[in-house]
């Protein structure tokens, strides 16, 4: 079984900083997926990263991916209130499960 | 439709009794994805489907839950004599194969009193 975990769990912080949120995961993934939920919300799709060394970015979000490390990353640049969110990462393994981590809960103050 | 539906979005129930929950899936997705999230965590895998056919259900817990998509559609949740550990947030998301993204539902609150 795929193994997904992320850190932190929390975080907050200033509008305008600069943060990482990492995702390890434990055996092979074929791709990694990057969530956002609203408290209260159902999931919505950020990103999808289809191999090794993929990069993408959305506004002040950038994911990417190292299959080698078996990390990937959400990088926020210059933080605002409404990124505020809980951001989860997924992966899937051959069988085409999905299998999520626990969750990192972003608070971003002024 | 326009996105994942699903129904009811809230059920209260007493332990013991059955309940179905139903998910209506994008038009068109082939695959169907069952979760269950409880507070503070993440989705965990139940089961999904690629058209009518159930790929995988080595997520559900036991042989309490079972789930069908007799059409290729709509699909169906159910869980027989429900205990109070059942209770969770249900999500259902599809998604087309070849490493596309997976759209959820708003989810169905289960309460098992």
């Amino acid at each position: 079984e795929l193994k997904v975990e992320q850190n932190p769990l929390f975080l907050s912080m200033q509008e305008g900083k600069n943060y990482t949120i990492y995702c390890n995961y434990s055996t092979t993934s074929d791709r990694l997926y990057w969530y956002r939920q609203d408290p209260g919300k159902s999931l919505e799709s950020l990103f999808v990263l289809l191999s090794n060394g993929a990069v993408k970015q959305e506004g002040r979000l950038m994911a990417s991916l190292d299959t080698k490390a078996r990390l990937s990353t959400l990088h926020i640049t210059a933080a605002v209130h409404d990124l505020s969110a809980t951001y989860f990462c997924a992966g899937t393994n051959t069988g085409n499960q999905f299998y999520f981590g626990t969750g990192t809960s972003l608070t971003v103050i002024p | 439709g326009a996105g994942v539906s699903q129904s009811p979005r809230y059920k209260v129930t007493k332990r013991g009794q059955d309940v179905a929950l139903r998910c209506d899936p994008i038009s068109g997705h082939v695959s169907l994805y069952w979760y269950r999230q409880a507070l503070g965590q993440g989705p965990e895998f139940l089961t999904y489907f690629n058209y009518e056919a159930q790929q995988d259900k080595s997520g559900l817990p036991n042989d309490r839950f079972s789930a069908e998509r007799p059409e290729g559609s709509i699909s169906t949740l159910t869980i027989q004599r429900t205990e109070q550990r059942d209770s969770a947030m249900y999500r259902c998301a599809s998604s087309n194969p070849g490493g596309e993204t997976q759209y959820f539902g708003p989810g169905t609150r289960l309460l098992v009193l």
